[in-house]
């Protein structure tokens, strides 16, 4: 069965400060993979994604992240934080179910930034 | 333009009512999605649609009732409502093809009194 581990519920980095989010994920086949971000009272937007190809994928506002097989990883990380960055983060797997994607989430890192 | 709308934003009402949340999306996508986000900010698929048909169904109680009338709109009805109900439900949508993202709406917070 597929799932998503983000082991980091909290993380507060300085602003300025390199950021890296990690995220595990279990998957018999390639999976595709998301990040998305959820701010404070909306909904989730997406920052990148892999499906194939080059294993380290650029998104919006700076963010990338690096898809390791061999770790079964798909960590974040943008070089250098803004406190607009302030928010939760969320990893997803996602796979085909018929005419539908499924993406199962992971818990979810909250992104603090110290002034 | 908003891409997926639902209405409304918050929802405040007593335990056994019946109440619905509205998703219209303009993005052209054939599926369409309900999440609910819990306290703890868990986020789970509840349904799916893809053309006015139901593709998913996970382990949700009957009292949820999805309708579709069109591609573009995917509603919850919810029966006798629970306090257990309150949470953040989410409509997506998405092209029916493999690796393509998910598109969130804003969010409805449903709370139980």
């Amino acid at each position: 069965a597929q799932s998503v581990t983000q082991p980091d519920i909290h993380i507060t980095v300085s602003e300025g400060a390199s950021l890296e989010l990690r995220c595990n994920y279990s998957y018999g086949a390639t999976p595709y993979l998301f990040w998305y971000v959820q701010s404070p009272g909306q909904g989730l937007q997406l920052l990148l994604k892999y499906f194939s190809g080059d294993t380290l994928v650029q998104g919006i506002k700076g963010f990338e992240a690096e898809f390791k097989r061999s770790q079964s990883s798909f960590n974040l990380r943008k070089p250098s934080v803004h406190w607009s960055d302030a928010a939760e983060y969320f990893c997803a797997v996602g796979s085909m179910y018929s005419s539908a994607s499924k993406i199962i989430f992971g818990s979810g890192t909250r992104l603090s930034i110290r002034p | 333009d908003t891409a997926v709308s639902q209405t409304p934003k918050y929802l405040v009402t007593q335990m056994g009512n019946d109440k619905s949340i509205k998703c219209e999306q303009n993005l052209g996508h054939d599926t369409m999605y309900w999440y609910k986000q819990d306290s703890k900010k868990f986020l789970k698929i509840m349904f799916s649609y893809n053309n006015k048909e139901l593709i998913i169904n996970e382990t949700v109680p009957n009292r949820f009732s999805p309708k579709s009338p069109d591609k573009a709109h995917l509603n919850l009805h919810i029966n006798s409502l629970e306090l257990g109900d309150s949470a953040v439900y989410f409509c997506a949508s998405s092209q029916a093809v493999k690796g393509q993202p998910q598109h969130f709406g804003d969010g409805t917070r449903l709370s139980i009194l």
